[in-house]
């Protein structure tokens, strides 16, 4: 258990409409990033927040969102649902912004869009 | 530009060594990471090189050459449990962005 919690563990919805998924780092975590894992694509970098503030930003689509509030949780919105946005989405947290600092994996949502 | 090319899969034996090798292109190179995925788990941290040389952390050890574009994962002793994909990862743009490769699925063969 890295200590990185993710809910839901999986989401089954339909084109077109809006999921939100949550992320909640490890305790004293201030880094937060998403990734995206399909097969197709292998694991992509979506966005990545340091202490409520956006870092650094990856190949996140603009019909996706993200946010870090005040407690450090973060939630990841997915709009406009598309086929191809099935996939395993994950939250890392880090202790820090850089590189240096290891990052830990949740346990992931799968999403399924119908 | 980013590219990150890995072996599709490799096969070794119980107890051997194995070296996974990872060639990259990028833009602002900031480190190097190796991370080990079991199938339907989530990600975990091996390895972060950021300057030349050999990093070792028990039974794994990674290697980065910056001017070749070159970084290996070697794994000594191997066990069963070390079936896994290994994914290399580049921080780039002065940490801007994290890029995955497609991974390496190991299997290890008793």
């Amino acid at each position: 258990d890295s200590g990185v919690t993710q809910t839901p563990k999986h989401l089954i919805t339909a084109t077109g409409q809006r999921v939100t998924l949550r992320c909640s780092p490890r305790s004293g975590d201030l880094s937060v990033y998403w990734y995206q894992q399909s097969l197709d694509q292998g694991l992509q970098f979506l966005i990545q927040y340091y202490n409520g503030e956006e870092r650094a930003k990856g190949n996140i689509l603009e019909r996706f969102s993200a946010q870090q509030f005040p407690d450090l949780h973060s939630e990841l919105n997915l709009s406009s649902l598309e086929l191809g946005d099935s996939a395993l989405y994950f939250c890392a947290s880090s202790v820090g912004s850089q590189g240096t600092n290891e990052q830990f994996f949740g346990p992931g949502t799968r999403l399924t869009v119908l | 530009g980013q590219n990150i090319d890995q072996p599709t899969e490799m096969t070794a034996t119980e107890g051997a060594i194995v070296q996974i090798n990872c060639t990259y292109q990028t833009s602002g190179f900031n480190g190097l990471f190796w991370y080990q995925q079991h199938a339907g788990e989530a990600p975990t941290f091996l390895s972060y090189n950021v300057l030349d040389g050999l990093e070792e952390k028990g039974r794994f050890s990674s290697f980065l050459s910056r001017s070749k574009g070159y970084s290996y994962l070697l794994l000594k002793e191997l066990q069963m449990k070390d079936s896994a994909s290994y994914l290399c990862a580049i921080e780039e743009d002065y940490g801007q962005n994290f890029v995955f490769g497609p991974g390496t699925r190991l299997s290890v063969l008793p």
